[in-house]
């Protein structure tokens, strides 16, 4: 298995632009999370999936995120308007059980 | 609410153990976690122990779980530069069996020659 497939891996754009990311977990896995990592802040959950159902979004910043998993095998995250405070390295992890695998991470920077 | 602590940074001379700390705050949490990032890279689970345990080796790793005090440690024995990374320690969350996790804010470990 090719692991979490996160794209794109870097992230440039302007304050005020949609951004969004994507994720692939590993096949078979019925847990997805969304993580966000900072220096000031370290690792922070935003939000996570099981079987496809958002179960607990409390960590997400504010209204101008989103995310969605349409199906088992994909999800997004989505900021609409992004804001310079929202550079971080954003991951995206599945698990199945006790073990949870994280993708490499999107870079996202906002100018 | 649930809160996991860590120091902030290790640094170790090579060949020398390694040991790093993390207190963590909910009692009901099932399983504890070890991580290890690298540079520019995504988080590698590396153990994780059951709350009912106090001890687990693996390799070189061994972590001891004192469940009294909340407190949880990662050795490595015989620390090479290619542990150099941060390690996050990390609590499931006691009230589900989702694998939510909380995550300490990492310890940098710099192995030097």
């Amino acid at each position: 298995d090719a692991g979490v497939i996160q794209s794109p891996r870097h992230e440039v754009t302007e304050m005020g632009q949609e951004v969004t990311l994507r994720c692939k977990p590993i096949s078979g896995h019925n847990s997805l999370f969304w993580y966000r990592q900072t220096m000031m802040r370290g690792l922070e959950l935003l939000i996570y999936f099981n079987n496809n159902v958002p179960i607990d979004d409390s960590g997400m910043p504010e209204d101008r995120f989103s995310a969605k998993m349409p199906n088992a095998s994909f999800s997004t995250l989505k900021i609409q308007p992004s804001e310079p405070r929202d550079s971080a390295v954003y991951f995206c992890a599945s698990s199945g059980g006790l073990r949870k695998y994280f993708g490499p991470g999107t870079r996202l920077t906002v100018t | 609410g649930e809160d996991v602590e860590q120091s902030l940074f290790l640094s170790v001379r090579e060949g020398d153990s390694s040991v790093i700390n993390c207190t963590y705050t909910d009692s009901s949490s099932t399983y504890l976690y070890w991580y290890k990032q690298e540079p520019g890279a995504g988080l590698q689970l590396l153990t994780y122990i059951f709350s009912n345990m106090d001890m687990k080796q693996d390799q070189r790793l061994t972590v001891l779980l004192n469940k009294k005090d909340k407190h949880l440690s990662l050795r490595i024995a015989d620390t090479q530069t290619g542990d150099s990374a941060i390690y996050f320690c990390a609590e499931s969350d006691g009230s589900s069996n989702t694998g939510k996790l909380i995550f300490g804010q990492g310890t940098t470990l710099q192995v030097k020659p």
